[in-house]
């Protein structure tokens, strides 16, 4: 079965102090792996996708990285304008139709200044 | 452009009313998707579709139909509402398999 588990479920960052987010995924066959980012009372904002390991993105503070069983979001001293939910999904090569996305439960980032 | 737009944007259901959730996007975009977002939960696809006339089941369909008869267009109906239908829900769409999805700005339901 498809799976995705993101930790850790909270996250608590002063300001500046950089740290990283955890993705594993159990999946038959890799299509893609998405980053999301979500703030309250909004829907979820695409950040990365990333289809190989080895592969890397970045975008502004954030830098995210796979491997064959896992991906990290890196961020760099992070703002407080970074606190949101940051969720993670796959997408297997057995859908061949695309579009079936399996999202992990997110992991709630808060950044104090 | 105004993206995926989803209407209503809460509602309040009594246990066995139907409804539908409308969803509609401006991008001409082939993938659309509906998903529900419970605490704990995360996110579920209930339905998908890869293109007008096209759907599938996703994660939870159960309760749930949809229909795509123009590419705009994907509403979400709910046949008799339980109260474990209580929920966010929201509407995505996306141009091509491994590009990012748009998401709306959700529905709230209750269903008391």
């Amino acid at each position: 079965e498809d799976q995705v588990t993101q930790s850790p479920e909270a996250l608590r960052l002063q300001e500046g102090e950089s740290s990283s987010l955890n993705c594993s995924y159990t999946v038959s066959g890799l299509r893609g792996l998405f980053w999301y980012r979500q703030d309250p009372g909004k829907g979820p904002e695409f950040l990365f996708t990333l289809y190989s390991a080895g592969e890397e993105k970045e975008k502004e503070r954030l830098k995210a990285t796979l491997t064959k069983k896992e991906s990290f979001l890196h961020i760099t001293a992070p703002k407080p304008e970074d606190s949101a939910t940051y969720l993670c999904a796959v997408q297997a090569r057995i859908y061949n139709q695309g579009g079936k996305l399996i999202f992990g439960q997110g992991t709630e980032l808060s950044v104090k200044p | 452009n105004a993206g995926v737009t989803q209407t209503p944007k809460f509602q309040v259901l009594k246990t066995g009313q139907s409804m539908t959730l409308q969803c509609a996007q401006d991008m001409n975009h082939e993938y659309m998707s509906w998903y529900r977002q419970d605490p704990g939960m995360g996110l579920r696809l209930i339905h998908y579709s890869v293109g007008a006339g096209i759907t599938d089941q996703g994660e939870v369909p159960n309760g749930y139909n949809v229909s795509r008869s123009t590419t705009e267009d994907f509403p979400l109906r709910l046949l008799s509402a339980a109260p474990s239908q209580t929920s966010v829900y929201f509407c995505a769409s996306s141009s091509g398999v491994l590009n990012g999805y748009t998401f709306g700005s959700g529905t709230r339901l209750t269903v008391v």
